[in-house]
């Protein structure tokens, strides 16, 4: 089973501020890396996959890079809306497909 | 527009069996692009899957769970579910649907990421 670990768990951003999520992968998981938001009380959203691909209706703002074994995402201006979880997927080796343990993205 | 909706008890007691459905509306659940997915999220903890189907009946399990769970296909009602049995305070969880992209190459279809979710059902484990 291939093991996703993110860092920060909590990560404190002004708003407009730029925001910088990792995501690592125990193994080389090539491009098939996914990223999720998920807001308080909401299922979560796909905002990312093939590691760099903005799913349908995702601003620009959303952006992520990396292969193998290191991933980034990267908030440009974090807006009031963005403040949220973000999980990290492989969909590279399954099953199971696994998720990282989330990045929380808070006010400071 | 896409929907998935979960329904079912969201209560079970210790080792019984939880049962849910997840209604697909706005899109047919026997397209060959999508495998249909079921995830949890125990209350403040991340995400885990338990399980997919494709609209063939084939299924993928999470190895941690395969025992204890069976998920179905039902084409003509554009549904399917999730039985897990025997089950215990830890899988108190809220449990989500979702659509699970799928690639066809060399033979085989091969589910990727999850683009649309269901709203999540909260199902508590209690006596």
């Amino acid at each position: 089973e291939i093991v996703m670990t993110q860092s920060p768990a909590t990560l404190s951003v002004s708003p407009g501020e730029r925001a910088t999520l990792s995501c690592r992968a125990s193994q080389s998981v090539s491009s098939n890396l996914a990223w999720y938001q998920q807001r308080p009380g909401q299922a979560p959203r796909l905002l990312i996959y093939g590691a760099s691909t903005r799913a349908t209706g995702i601003p620009a703002r959303f952006s992520g890079s990396g292969s193998g074994t290191e991933f980034t995402l990267t908030i440009s201006s974090l807006q009031s809306e963005d403040f949220a979880v973000y999980y990290c997927q492989q969909y590279n080796n399954w099953p199971p497909w696994t998720f990282g343990q989330g990045t929380k993205v808070e006010i400071k | 527009q896409l929907q998935l909706q979960e329904s079912g008890p969201g209560l079970v007691k210790p080792s019984e069996t939880l049962s849910l459905t997840c209604t697909v509306s706005g899109g047919s659940i026997s397209s060959t692009d999508y495998h249909w997915g079921w995830i949890r999220q125990p209350p403040g903890k991340g995400l885990e899957w338990i399980g997919s189907i494709f609209y063939s009946g084939s299924t993928y399990y999470n190895p941690s769970l395969k025992s204890r769970v069976t998920i179905s296909v039902d084409t003509s009602k554009n549904q399917f579910s999730l039985k897990l049995n025997s089950v215990t305070a830890a899988d108190t969880a809220v449990y989500y649907c979702a659509r699970h992209r799928t690639y066809f190459g060399s033979g085989t279809y091969y589910p990727y990421y999850f683009d649309y979710w269901g709203q999540g059902t909260l199902v508590t484990v209690s006596s």
